[in-house]
């Protein structure tokens, strides 16, 4: 069972570069989110998708563009990196319910922005 | 703006003793969902335990169980009979039922468990 898996597990980017960091799932998930995680400010949404094609802004948008035209793949992107982008990411995938269950998490990407 | 607190952000425990941690949240709707999820030292964010805000009963997952007080908006989780492995941080969250999934967490709670 793979679950939610996240590449690169770590990454160091000069500002100004850019890149993306890869969500998959392989649960038929319709939900998928990406999270931001700072030391003292717990989790916070950066973007979110409800199904292929369909994507929102959460909390925390700015520098990041993300894309959904599969089920599986989520990527988000970052255009010009900064050294406040220097945080631990994280991908999410529930499925829609009446009922949530709550998310499946992948295990992270730590970034440092030099 | 949902918000949600966890007001202590370290709590110690002793091995096979009983810690609780809190939770309070900030809301005017009455059908949602909150959360417990354990981070330990490996990142991976595992789901706890889960709560439905129109179900009074509190849930209970083996050691795990929560005090809900939905008028006093309290989500507290308690731990029993701690053991090593319980050592992680623990992060509350807020979920509006009919959104998109979108989950608000707390800041978080470090949980340490002494042998």
């Amino acid at each position: 069972n793979a679950g939610v898996t996240q590449t690169p597990k770590f990454q160091v980017l000069k500002t100004g570069q850019s890149m993306t960091l890869q969500c998959a799932q392989d649960m038929n998930h319709e939900y998928m989110s990406w999270y931001r995680q700072d030391p003292g400010m717990g989790l916070r949404l950066i973007h979110y998708s409800v199904g292929a094609g369909i994507t929102d802004q959460g909390e925390v948008p700015n520098g990041y563009n993300v894309s959904r035209s599969t089920t599986e793949d989520f990527p988000l992107r970052l255009l010009s990196a900064a050294p406040s982008q220097t945080s631990v990411y994280f991908c999410a995938s529930s499925p829609r319910g009446f009922r949530p269950r709550g998310q499946y998490f992948g295990a992270g990407t730590r970034l440092s922005v030099l | 703006a949902q918000t949600v607190t966890q007001s202590q952000p370290e709590m110690s425990v002793q091995e096979a003793e009983t810690v609780t941690l809190s939770c309070t949240y900030d809301t005017s709707e009455s059908d949602y969902y909150l959360f417990w999820y354990k981070q330990p030292p490996s990142r991976q964010m595992i789901l706890v335990i889960r709560q439905e805000a129109y179900k009074q009963q509190n849930a209970t997952e083996n050691r795990f169980s929560v005090n809900f007080q939905k008028a006093a908006k309290s989500f507290s989780l308690k731990i029993s009979d701690s053991q090593l492995g319980d050592a992680a941080m623990y992060f509350c969250a807020y979920l509006l039922q009919g959104g998109s999934e979108k989950l608000v967490f707390g800041k978080g709670t470090k949980l340490t468990v002494n042998p």
